[in-house]
């Protein structure tokens, strides 16, 4: 079975640009999820899908971060425009809606680097 | 905000010696997972305890819950190289907020051979 997936795993942005990752969760999971670590910091929580509905987005640090799941499928994460404070590596995790659904499982990152 | 406070952030040892890695919080969780990450890889879950005073082993690693579910701690007998790596405790909210992981900052491990 594969695992969470992440694309691009690197990427280098000037200030100002747009970047889009994009995240494809175990299949059968409901629950995707968005996380991010910024240099010396611990792993923080963006938000969180169940299907193609938001959960909760409480963790999303401003307005110019655009997460959807068009479908309950794939995720993308947008950042427009981006900022140099949005450097860091950016991980999706999913999980299944039972009563196991805190075993969340990582894909590889997104290293995002904005110049 | 819950917050997880993990001890120590670094630990360097030798092969075959013991070791505790700590996870506390004043904020109660539902349950609390132990990740391991490796270098450009995102982490890997190894456990998940629920139970207050709960405790799982998984070959020479043993992960205990709090009592009270405010902390845990991973415990590794006999290291090895292998267990190399960045460890990373995380606990579920309760009720709404159980979707929502909050991490601690992590425990680098290097056991030398």
């Amino acid at each position: 079975e594969a695992g969470v997936t992440q694309f691009p795993s690197h990427s280098v942005i000037e200030k100002g640009q747009t970047v889009t990752l994009r995240c494809d969760p175990i299949s059968g999971h409901d629950n995707l999820y968005w996380y991010r670590r910024v240099m010396g910091k611990e792993i923080k929580f963006l938000l969180h899908f169940v299907k193609e509905s938001k959960q909760d987005e409480s963790g999303m640090p401003n307005n110019r971060f655009l997460a959807e799941r068009t479908g309950g499928t794939y995720s993308t994460l947008k950042v427009q425009p981006a900022e140099l404070e949005d450097s860091g590596v950016y991980f999706c995790a999913s999980s299944q809606v039972d009563s196991y659904s805190y075993e969340q499982y990582f894909g590889p990152g997104t290293r995002l680097t904005v110049t | 905000t819950q917050l997880l406070e993990q001890s120590p952030q670094f630990l360097s040892i030798q092969e075959g010696e013991n070791l505790t890695v700590y996870c506390n919080s004043s904020s109660v969780f539902s349950s609390l997972q132990w990740y391991r990450q490796e270098p450009g890889e995102g982490p890997v879950l190894l456990v998940t305890v629920v139970t207050g005073g709960e405790v799982k082993k998984l070959k020479r690693l043993t992960f205990q819950f709090g009592d009270a579910r405010k902390d845990s701690s991973l415990h590794i007998t006999a290291a090895q190289p292998g267990d190399t790596g960045l460890y990373l405790c995380a606990g579920a909210g309760c009720s709404a907020n159980a979707g929502k992981s909050t991490f601690g900052d992590g425990t680098t491990l290097t056991v030398k051979p």
